[in-house]
């Protein structure tokens, strides 16, 4: 079962590149890689999914070696408003039956600061 | 569109009583999904509805049941509530995105405190 292991808490600063990495060493083959980003009192928001390589949208990209062991996700340019809890969530989605294992992470309480 | 609803927002319930959190979406998703979200111990994963007329446990379904009433309204019953069930539940759907890639919506949860 795949365990999701990533960073407690970073700091950053107006303006500057983030990047949390989330380690999954007991990824499955089937499992997609999935961020979302949370503020308080609210539910979790998506920010980006991939499988492997690179995907990048309007507000992240997500970096996934080749072994797909860890994932790292990028926020180009922070904003006070990004100041949030950042999920790491690993899972098979397309599972229909019994065994759509959902693991987060524990979560990254990231700051940004003026 | 509303999204994903939840109701009721808040609730102070006392050991050994019922309740039924409700949960509606109107995107037309066939997942659903309840979690309950803990201090320190991330977002858990209770129950799961891959389509209609499905429901399959997740990671902690124990003290809980679940009901997929139409594609629409998924609900979670504490039949006897315990204080280790105060949490936040939040409920999500999902559907095959353009992308490939799966994505949950989120309500805006349910505070439950269990005194």
């Amino acid at each position: 079962l795949a365990k999701t292991t990533q960073p407690i808490s970073m700091d950053s600063y107006e303006g500057q590149e983030v990047n949390i990495t989330c380690s999954h060493n007991n990824i499955a083959t089937n499992d997609y890689i999935t961020w979302y980003q949370q503020f308080p009192s609210q539910g979790p928001r998506f920010i980006i999914q991939g499988y492997k390589t690179k995907v990048t949208n309007e507000v992240a990209s997500l970096f996934i070696p080749a072994d797909r062991k860890s994932s790292t996700l990028s926020l180009p340019r922070v904003s006070l408003s990004d100041t949030a809890v950042y999920y790491c969530l690993v899972g098979d989605f397309r599972n229909a039956g019994n065994n759509r294992k959902l693991i987060w992470g524990l979560g990254t309480s990231l700051a940004v600061n003026p | 569109n509303a999204g994903v609803t939840q109701t009721p927002k808040f609730q102070v319930l006392k050991t050994g009583q019922s309740m039924t959190l409700q949960c509606a979406q109107d995107m037309n998703h066939n997942s659903m999904y309840w979690y309950r979200q803990d201090p320190g111990m991330g977002l858990r994963l209770i129950y799961y509805s891959a389509s209609e007329g499905t429901t399959d446990k997740g990671e902690v379904p124990n003290g809980y049941n679940v009901s997929r009433l139409n594609k629409r309204e998924f609900s979670l019953r504490l039949e006897s509530a315990a204080p280790s069930q105060t949490s936040v539940y939040f409920c999500a759907s999902s559907e095959l995105g353009v992308g490939g890639g799966y994505e949950q919506y989120f309500g805006p949860g349910t505070r439950l405190t269990v005194t």
